[in-house]
């Protein structure tokens, strides 16, 4: 079946410090990748996507590249602030109707001043 | 201008209670979700429903009834609440097999 495997949270950074969290996925065929971020107390929010392998998704300053040969979508940031401290999800979806998301455990990102 | 909007926000009831979660989308999108997110921040797919119709329904107890009177709409009906359904419950809603957009989700506290 489908699968999502993230890093484990949860990470801590300074303010300006670069971000990466892993993800890798199992799935047939070529199903479009996700990254959602939920901020304290609120709902989810959809960050970026990629539909097709070496696509690149952006979104406030993110950025995940669709590896194919890797079945990665690592999630990057140059230069993180404390606002981008919330809880990070990545998601597959098949490539087919109907399907629903399968997501990763979520990794906690926190950023001190 | 909410795009998928649920309430209430939050609830707070007791074993046993029947209670209802109401879920309508503005984005004209034909297939509707409901997630359930527990408390290790896990999220997994309860329903689906497209065009009103039921094409998901993962092992869920029967406790849960989904009801969507319109495709604009999807309702989550609850009886006999208990403990371990304290969970935060996000309504969703997509088109044609497109991206996936969430509610503000629906904190649920049994006790």
């Amino acid at each position: 079946g489908n699968s999502v495997t993230q890093m484990e949270g949860p990470v801590t950074l300074s303010e300006e410090a670069f971000l990466t969290i892993n993800c890798t996925y199992t799935a047939t065929g070529y199903p479009s990748l996700f990254w959602y971020v939920q901020y304290p107390g609120e709902g989810l929010q959809l960050l970026l996507k990629a539909t097709k392998a070496d696509d690149k998704g952006s979104n406030k300053g993110f950025e995940a590249t669709y590896r194919k040969e890797t079945t990665s979508f690592h999630l990057e940031k140059g230069s993180v602030q404390v606002s981008d401290s919330a809880v990070y999800f990545c998601a597959l979806s098949p490539a087919y109707l109907y399907s629903t998301l399968t997501f990763g455990k979520g990794t906690m990102l926190l950023v001190s001043p | 201008d909410t795009a998928v909007s649920q309430t209430p926000k939050y609830l707070v009831t007791q074993m046993g209670n029947d209670k209802s979660i109401k879920c309508e989308q503005n984005l004209g999108h034909d297939t509707m979700y409901w997630y359930k997110q527990d408390s290790k921040k896990f999220l997994k797919i309860m329903f689906s429903y497209n065009n009103k119709e039921l094409i998901i329904n993962e092992t869920v107890p029967n406790r849960f009834s989904p009801k969507s009177p319109d495709k604009a709409h999807l309702n989550l009906h609850i009886n006999s609440l208990e403990l371990g359904d304290s969970a935060v419950y996000f309504c969703a809603s997509s088109h044609e097999g497109d991206t996936i957009y969430f509610g503000e989700g629906s904190w649920l506290t049994v006790v």
